[in-house]
């Protein structure tokens, strides 16, 4: 079975800093998908940003961007110039190849003004 | 309609009351995931169709769920004799026909079952 880990309940950031989210996986499988989700207090799930297993390189959407390390099972999400709008709940999530969906316990992230 | 549809948005039921869930996807998405989200937790997958073929229920927690999506398009979530532990969000998410991830999944905003 997959397991998603997202090791920080809570994190906040000053508006225009840098944050880093972070979440490890544990699968047998080599290919894969991986993804962030946002989740604010109006509960639809946003996609932030997705990255394939078999692409090294390091997947981006403007001010998202994520760290992927396979060998580590490792995929950090960076929030460059953070806005008061990502405030938000941020899940990382897997999927296998056939459609199974795994997503962590979410980090709470707050944008202090 | 432009996104994920879910009926009714919020739901209180007393314990052992069945309850039916409406997910209305995208139109044209073939794919049709089910999840539920306990309070403060991560979504948590309950079933997947694809069409109207229920291909994974493996996240179903009991007999007492059962899905189904008849036509391929409006899928329903029921929940039978309903229990306390049943009281969640239980999301609906869509997406076009795709082998794992892709094609992103479209979530709807959910709907939050109170059982009392």
């Amino acid at each position: 079975a997959q397991t998603v880990t997202q090791s920080q309940p809570e994190m906040s950031v000053q508006e225009a800093e840098t944050v880093t989210l972070s979440c490890t996986y544990d699968t047998s499988e080599n290919n894969y998908y991986l993804f962030w989700y946002k989740q604010p207090p109006s509960r639809q799930m946003i996609l932030v940003i997705r990255q394939e297993a078999y692409k090294q390189q390091n997947a981006t959407e403007n001010r998202f961007s994520v760290n992927f390390q396979k060998a580590a099972k490792s995929f950090s999400l960076k929030i460059s110039d953070s806005q008061l709008g990502d405030t938000a709940m941020y899940f990382c999530a897997f999927m296998n190849y056939g459609n199974q969906f795994y997503f962590g316990t979410g980090t709470s992230l707050t944008v202090i003004p | 309609g432009a996104g994920v549809s879910q009926s009714p948005r919020y739901k209180v039921a007393k314990r052992g009351q069945d309850v039916a869930l409406r997910c209305d996807p995208i139109s044209g998405h073939v794919s049709l995931f089910w999840y539920q989200q306990a309070l403060g937790q991560g979504p948590e997958f309950l079933t997947y169709f694809q069409n109207e073929a229920q291909l994974d229920k493996s996240g179903l927690p009991s007999d007492r769920f059962f899905a189904e999506r008849p036509e391929g398009s409006v899928s329903t979530l029921k929940i039978q004799r309903t229990q306390q532990e049943d009281s969640a969000v239980y999301l609906c998410a869509s997406s076009l026909e795709g082998q794992g991830g892709d094609q992103p999944q479209h979530f709807g905003d959910g709907t939050r079952l109170s059982i009392l």
